[in-house]
């Protein structure tokens, strides 16, 4: 089935370790997104491309990059994460033409702890 | 700006009971709306979608119906299970600032 894949499922980095979060899709989905979900929250749009085209939240701390090599994969990168970077960390695709265009698929989520 | 807003939460019914959960948006232009479900530790799910006004979305007993004269759009299920215990997202999605605009979201617990 084609879907959105997230690895890993859970991830504890110290405060201030870099550490990297994955996506992957077998979509074919042209943009693809990041969020963050805090506890009982809404998820919080970090960023998103549309292919290599790049486009930040204007309130994204610094701390957060990102990467998209291809279609297929794209990095959430925390240069040095901070307490309050602990997380529900959700990737999402979508389409902009066609049928079904503009409906978001997420993926499981990375759960991060920061010690 | 765009916005959502959902009734608050958290709501907990008996297994049959009937749902209501209540959402209404404003929006620049025609928005599409959707709710998206989100199991306990997992990502969220699409549960059903509208594009149009009347368009009414359906999927696993749940529905919801674009009503653009009161702007709203609310999720009815007439006999819940207790598997649909769940964190429950409306979402609107205007094409301008391609991106979707969350409501807070609203726990329903379902008791047996």
């Amino acid at each position: 089935d084609a879907m959105v894949i997230q690895n890993p499922r859970y991830q504890v980095t110290q405060f201030g370790k870099p550490v990297t979060l994955s996506c992957s899709q077998t979509l074919n989905h042209n943009v693809m997104y990041w969020y963050q979900q805090k506890s009982s929250q809404a998820p919080k749009l970090l960023f998103h491309y549309y292919d290599k085209d790049f486009n930040n939240e204007a309130d994204t701390p610094d701390n957060f990059q990102s990467r998209r090599p291809n279609t297929s994969f794209c990095f959430l990168d925390i240069r040095s994460p901070g307490l309050g970077d602990a997380a529900m960390y959700l990737c999402a695709t979508s389409r902009l033409e066609g049928q079904g265009r503009n409906e978001q698929f997420f993926g499981p989520g990375t759960r991060l702890t920061v010690l | 700006g765009d916005s959502v807003t959902q009734m608050e939460g958290p709501v907990t019914l008996s297994e049959e009971a009937f749902l209501t959960i209540n959402c209404t948006y404003t929006a620049t232009g025609y928005p599409s709306l959707f709710w998206y479900v989100q199991y306990p530790g997992e990502g969220l799910q699409l549960l059903l979608k509208a594009t149009k006004a009347d368009d009414k979305g359906s999927n696993k007993g749940f529905e919801a119906t674009y009503r653009k004269e009161t702007t709203s759009f609310h999720l009815e299920k007439g006999s819940v299970q207790v598997s649909d215990s769940a964190v429950y997202f409306c979402a609107l999605y205007t094409g301008a600032n391609s991106k979707l605009t969350f409501g807070k979201g609203i726990t329903l617990s379902v008791r047996p």
